[in-house]
This record gives structure tokens, C-alpha cells and sequence, in this order.
């Protein structure tokens, strides 16, 4: 599967804790995008890198979260003193920068499910 | 606020029967419109915009500007078509600053 991968694919936390995921784009993809989706919503945009750059974050996107993308390949997502209202799937995705804006689209991974008890 | 709205939280069909999937938006700017799909325990994918007027899968979506609407229709389901839909609204330059709608789920009865 050449696609966005995430890892991992579930993760259960004790309250309190601190929870990293990781995304893997689609090579050659210079924009990454990462999202959260609770039960019976839609997903809900949290922040955006173009290469190594975070240009845009949600206001979802509390103090205890952080996002990075270090040398424009590989995000990672991390959570600080997790709480139960952070139990979501978390999704990333990809896209590419082409000259015909309207050409591109975001590719999505498979999510990381996060429950934390 | 930019906002996208899918008032049909789950939707049943028969096999054969046309079908159409709300969607109503609001943004004040010039809108970039999607529908993506997320079969069973697959991931979220693109299936039509409407910068593309394209037909896919037997769907298509016209946008609606003067009713902010860019519903999603099919003129004969297929079972293989039941998922979740979710119709989302491109605010930003990139496309994947995406605010979506909280989805239909499709259920197409034999």
C-alpha cells in the first residue's frame, strides 16, 4: 500500500498520559494535514504543514497538542495529559502542490483510533 | 462562519431507486466543493468535485450558488454503493483545508 500510512492503528491511554502518532505521506506529497473525528461527526481540520512549515492551526488544536514535521516527510502528532474528551480517530492527509490547483486532492490514511480511560 | 450542513443523517434506499444526498453550505467566499466517500473499514477518498463537473461512479453533484447547495444524486443505486458520505467545503488555498459536513450513511437495500 503505496497510500498515507498512520501508526499506529489504535492506541488506548490512561488519563494523563502522553500519546504520540505518526503519519507517513504519500512520497513527494508537500502538504500534510491532520484531523480529528469524533462519533457521528464529520472529520474536523487540526492543523497544516507544507514541507516543514505548520501554516495553519484549528482552534481544536489546545496547548496540549503539538504537531511536527521536521524535515517535511513525516508528521507526528503528539498529545500531552490526555483527557477523555480526546478519544477520537485521528486522521492525516496528504496532497500534493500541483500548478492546476484544481487537479489536487487530499489523499487520507486509515486513522489512529485513540481511547483514553 | 463556513459551515456545511447534510441535514439526513442515514439514508435507505431500495436497489435501483435514485437517490440524492443533501448537502447545504455557507461561506461568503467563492466555494470549492467535495464529496467524499468512506466505504466499510476502508479509508476516506475522494469522489467528486465540483470544479470538475465529472460523473463518478454513476454520481453527480451540480453546486447550487444561489441556494448553497451542492447535493449529491444517483440516478439508480447499486448496493455496492452504501457507505458514508460526507460533502465537504475547501475554505483555504490548499485543498486540504476541508471543513466537512457530519455525513449521510447510505444504506441500499437489496
Amino acid at each position: 500500500d503505496t497510500g498515507v500510512s498512520q501508526d499506529p492503528r489504535h492506541k488506548i491511554t490512561k488519563r494523563g498520559q502522553n500519546v504520540t502518532f505518526r503519519c507517513d505521506p504519500i512520497s513527494e506529497h508537500n502538504r500534510l494535514y491532520w484531523y480529528r473525528q469524533t462519533l457521528g461527526q464529520g472529520p474536523e481540520f487540526l492543523t497544516y504543514f507544507q514541507n516543514e512549515a505548520q501554516l495553519e492551526k484549528s482552534r481544536l488544536l489546545s496547548d496540549r497538542f503539538s504537531a511536527e514535521r521536521p524535515k517535511g516527510s513525516f508528521s507526528t502528532l503528539e498529545i500531552q495529559r490526555t483527557e477523555q474528551g480526546d478519544s477520537a480517530m485521528y486522521l492525516c492527509a496528504s496532497s500534493p502542490i500541483l500548478l492546476q490547483a484544481m487537479n489536487t486532492e487530499a489523499f487520507f490514511g486509515q486513522g489512529t483510533r485513540l481511547t483514553v480511560v | 462562519a463556513q459551515r456545511v450542513t447534510q441535514p439526513e443523517k442515514l439514508l435507505s434506499v431500495f436497489k435501483g431507486a435514485p437517490v440524492e444526498l443533501k448537502c447545504n453550505y455557507s461561506y461568503s467566499g467563492s466555494p470549492e466543493l467535495f464529496w467524499y466517500v468512506q466505504y466499510s473499514r476502508q479509508r476516506l477518498q475522494l469522489l467528486l468535485r465540483h470544479i470538475s463537473r465529472e460523473s463518478i461512479k454513476g454520481f453527480t453533484a451540480d453546486l447550487n450558488k444561489g441556494e448553497t447547495s451542492f447535493h449529491l444524486k444517483k440516478p439508480f443505486a447499486q448496493e455496492e454503493d452504501s457507505a458514508m458520505y460526507y460533502c465537504a467545503l475547501n475554505y483555504g488555498g490548499s485543498q486540504g483545508n476541508l471543513i466537512f459536513g457530519k455525513g449521510t450513511k447510505l444504506s441500499v437495500k437489496p
